[in-house]
């Protein structure tokens, strides 16, 4: 069936160095994809969103890119601190259902 | 800033037991959701909910499983009979628009544990 799901399920990174998540889709007909962060013990926290008739997406220290040709998104997090330790979820806001997720861990 | 919130933070009930949980959305969204994260697992979606009524479901909210919005503030999930495989964090959403082109604001979670 159609899924959201993620390649790594962890990514250790030093504080400072830029990480890169990825998430792959399988539903051609999704147009608008959501990255949630989620901290210990919390909900899932909106981060960015993207949609289908755009390739790249730019906020604050995160990226988002889109490659529609491979059904796959990345989230990219520039100078990666240790409070952006998290699980990362992406999600596709059609039915709003999400992939497995990959835990960030940041070390000092 | 706006936030959604969910009572109680954490019931312990007994199996077979019925348990209500509790969800303030934001004031002017029009789409609720529930989830739910087994410990260690991936967040599931269970329904959504507009316009006094359910909108989609997945396969795990069965017959157990209810919602209402029995007010204009508040959003309910009701589980009947709770089973141990119940326990889990169970999470509030609410959303301006449904479906696509918006994000959804979470609360905090309720985390259900049955004995």
């Amino acid at each position: 069936g159609e899924s959201v799901g993620l390649h790594l399920p962890t990514l250790s990174v030093q504080e400072g160095d830029n990480s890169i998540i990825n998430c792959a889709y399988s539903n051609s007909a999704s147009d608008y994809f959501i990255w949630y962060k989620q901290e210990s013990g919390k909900g899932p926290q909106f981060i960015i969103d993207i949609r289908s008739n755009m390739d790249k997406r730019q906020g604050q220290r995160v990226t988002v890119l889109l490659n529609k040709t491979v059904k796959h998104l990345s989230l990219q997090i520039a100078a990666t601190q240790p409070g952006d330790s998290a699980v990362y979820f992406c999600a596709e806001n059609r039915d709003m259902r999400f992939g497995a997720g990959t835990r960030l861990t940041v070390k000092p | 800033e706006p936030e959604v919130t969910q009572t109680p933070s954490h019931q312990v009930t007994q199996m077979g037991q019925e348990v209500i949980l509790r969800c303030v959305p934001i004031s002017n969204h029009l789409y609720f959701y529930w989830y739910r994260q087994i410990l260690g697992q991936k967040v599931e979606f269970l329904v959504s909910f507009y316009n006094n009524e359910i909108s989609e479901k997945s396969e795990i909210f069965d017959d157990q499983f209810s919602v209402e919005r029995p007010d204009g503030s508040n959003f309910t999930l009701k589980i009947r009979s709770t089973k141990l495989e119940d326990s889990a964090m169970y999470f509030c959403a609410s959303s301006e628009e449904g479906r696509v082109g918006t994000e959804a604001f979470f609360g905090q979670g309720t985390r259900l544990t049955v004995v």
